[in-house]
């Protein structure tokens, strides 16, 4: 099975700076998808970002971005000009593109902190 | 309109009881999804179902029991809760010529006393 790691448990950021959160994954595929979700305390799980691997371009919404690095399967997620609404957990997600195997493999997560 | 919807939202219940949690999605996808969110927040999947066939049913106890009654809707029963089986519990829903898309609901808290 595919593993994905997020090996930065806890990070911090001032608020209007930029922080980038860490997210390694294990995949024999060629083709694959990428995400990574926000969880704030609500609980409810919010689709921040996506990637497909066969494009080279990183994908951006708004102040989320990402670097996506194929060869060294990296995906780090980058947060320009944090909020205080951005203050979650964020967790990086690998799906297969094999038919039947439609979920989402989870990393432990980061909780991120904005510092007013 | 919720496109992903659980209920409840919070279930505590006794050691031994049988437990229900419904999800309803209403946005035409084909599939469904049950995840659990142990209380480190690791999220791992438990159970996949496409047009109401069983696709993936990870490492589970047979004491839990999902059912499809329409493609709109997956209902997880649990039997005999235990004490390890508190979690947060978690409907998604995508469509399978979509993978870049899915959708969560808002989680249901189990707690097992």
């Amino acid at each position: 099975a595919q593993t994905v790691t997020q090996s930065q448990p806890e990070m911090s950021v001032q608020e209007a700076e930029t922080v980038t959160l860490s997210c390694t994954y294990d995949t024999s595929e060629s083709d694959y998808y990428l995400f990574w979700y926000k969880q704030p305390p609500s609980r409810q799980m919010i689709l921040v970002i996506r990637q497909e691997a066969y494009k080279q371009q990183n994908a951006t919404e708004n102040r989320f971005s990402v670097n996506f690095q194929k060869a060294a399967k990296s995906f780090s997620l980058k947060i320009s000009d944090s909020q205080l609404g951005d203050a979650a957990m964020y967790f990086c997600a690998y799906r297969s593109p094999q038919t039947g195997a439609n979920n989402l493999f989870f990393g432990t997560g980061t909780r991120l902190t904005v510092i007013p | 309109d919720t496109a992903v919807s659980q209920t409840p939202k919070y279930l505590v219940t006794q050691m031994g009881n049988d437990k229900s949690i419904k999800c309803e999605q209403n946005l035409g996808h084909d599939t469904m999804y049950w995840y659990k969110q142990d209380s480190k927040k690791f999220l791992k999947i438990m159970f996949s179902y496409n047009n109401k066939e069983l696709i993936i049913n990870e490492t589970v106890p047979n004491r839990f029991s999902p059912k499809s009654p329409d493609k709109a809707h997956l209902n997880l029963h649990i039997n005999s809760l235990e004490l390890g089986d508190s979690a947060v519990y978690f409907c998604a829903s995508s469509l399978r010529s979509k993978p870049t898309e899915a959708f969560f609901g808002q989680g249901t808290r189990l707690t097992v006393v």
